[in-house]
């Protein structure tokens, strides 16, 4: 079947306590992307890769990192939480070879809850 | 679920009834535009995209509308149903150097539709 998995789907921590957010695709996409989601502000790009080791910038990258060593993992990495990093949090994948993007070929992940104390 | 639709625009409307959802995008550069559904507690759901270089595309039951000159998005949904009830999202991009239409994802605020049996 084919999905975008995220771990864990909640989290509790406290401030300052690293902490690593998995996301794994079994679609051998080559763009995955990570968005976090707060009420009234919809979703913001963090970081978001074209293929592995291309890395980029999304709107929001401050406070997280990502790599992209193998085509299917992207973990988001809060080296040092702080409670404005509470949030829903989304991994995507999507094929962007071979022509022009369609609806068979997007998937999101089923969100992770974190909270930072 | 989790809310997150919060002060967001909201869209309310009786089943079998077309249904209009707007967005605004703000940057020129944009060329490739797309339309999720969020339900409640689950992730963002691929609608219909469409590329700068078209007006209007159309898929099963939607049809979203490109005006460039006034940065305008619009998904309409034909004879809509209870099961169109979401959050609504539209979201901008720009080509990257390589020529694909996935770069960096900015997202509009989203729209709540409800729909009334």
């Amino acid at each position: 079947e084919a999905q975008v998995t995220q771990n864990p789907r909640y989290l509790i921590t406290v401030t300052g306590k690293k902490l690593t957010v998995t996301c794994s695709q079994n679609m051998n996409h080559e763009y995955m992307s990570w968005y976090r989601q707060d009420p009234g502000l919809g979703l913001r790009q963090i970081y978001y890769s074209m293929n592995v080791e291309v890395t980029d910038k999304g709107d929001v990258p401050e406070g997280y990192k990502v790599s992209r060593k193998e085509k299917r993992n992207f973990p988001l990495i809060l080296e040092s939480p702080s409670p404005n990093q509470t949030s829903l949090y989304f991994c995507a994948s999507i094929m962007t070879s071979g022509g022009p993007p369609s609806t068979d070929t997007q998937y999101f992940g089923p969100g992770t809850r974190l909270t930072v104390l | 679920g989790e809310s997150v639709g919060l002060h967001l625009p909201t869209l309310s409307v009786q089943e079998g009834d077309n249904s209009i959802i707007n967005c605004a995008y703000s940057n020129s550069a944009s060329d490739y535009f797309i339309w999720y559904k969020q339900e409640s507690g689950k992730g963002p759901q691929f609608i219909i995209d469409i590329r700068s270089n078209m007006d209007k595309r159309q898929g099963q039951r939607v049809t979203v509308l490109l005006n460039k000159t006034v940065k305008h998005l619009s998904l309409q949904i034909a004879a809509t149903q209870p099961g169109d009830s979401a959050v609504y999202f539209c979201a901008e991009s720009s080509s990257n150097a390589g020529g694909t239409s996935y770069g960096k994802l900015t997202f509009g605020q989203g729209t709540i539709l409800t729909v009334h049996p």
